[in-house]
């Protein structure tokens, strides 16, 4: 059971650089959504989708992009790397938005220099 | 605002002793109280979970007390061993209601359980 799959565990970019966070589920969850970590501030959200084709905002979705193309993937793109962005960036899934169990992938470590 | 204030921001207990992480809540609309662990190089995963149709919730050595009135919740970590050093985040959300509702998490409390 893969679960919830994150890529690339590490990255290191530079100010101004642009890449893609991939992420993708295999129990066929509705709800996927992405969450920055940083010291002292929790668990932010940045972007969350509904089902594919659906997305909308979180309280911190500033210089990040998101599409939902299919059930399974949920990619997030850095347009414009900052320092500001770097951070541990965690995708997570449900079965339904709220009141049900979140899943989380093991996280990708980003640094903007 | 923050939705869920929690504290203490860090927790040292030693083994044996028993953890306690508090969770404050504003918006009554939030019915389901569930709270996470996670341990270094990890995603967080769901530890335990409440509804407020019931004050106390048990399992293991993990309970959450609910109070409805003042709008907390709080975790207690009974006989704490050195393995259950980790973050803990409490978080909130509406169970019915739009599908479109999120659950909001508190900025979590790191426990270090000594030998």
């Amino acid at each position: 059971n893969a679960g919830v799959t994150q890529t690339p565990k590490f990255q290191v970019l530079k100010t101004g650089q642009s890449m893609t966070l991939q992420c993708a589920q295999d129990m066929n969850h509705e709800y996927m959504s992405w969450y920055r970590q940083d010291p002292g501030m929790g668990l932010r959200l940045i972007h969350y989708s509904v089902g594919a084709g659906i997305t909308d905002q979180g309280e911190v979705p500033n210089g990040y992009n998101v599409s939902r193309s299919t059930t399974e993937d949920f990619p997030l793109r850095l347009l414009s790397a900052a320092p500001s962005q770097t951070s541990v960036y965690f995708c997570a899934s449900s079965r339904r938005p709220i009141g049900g169990e979140l899943f989380f992938g093991e996280g990708s470590r980003l640094t903007v220099l | 605002q923050q939705q869920v204030k929690q504290s203490p921001q860090s927790l040292i207990v030693q083994k044996g002793g028993i953890s306690i992480i508090n969770c404050a809540y504003e918006n009554t609309a939030f019915d389901y109280f569930p709270w996470y662990q996670q341990f270094p190089g990890k995603g967080p995963a769901l530890l335990i979970a409440i509804r407020p149709d019931v004050s106390e919730k048990k399992e293991g050595r993990f309970t959450i007390s609910f109070n409805k009135s003042a709008k907390q919740f709080s975790l207690h970590i009974m006989d704490s061993q050195p393995g259950d050093s980790a973050t803990y985040f409490c978080a909130a959300s509406p169970d019915r209601g739009s599908t479109l509702g999120r659950l909001y998490f508190g900025r979590g409390t790191q426990l270090t359980v000594w030998p």
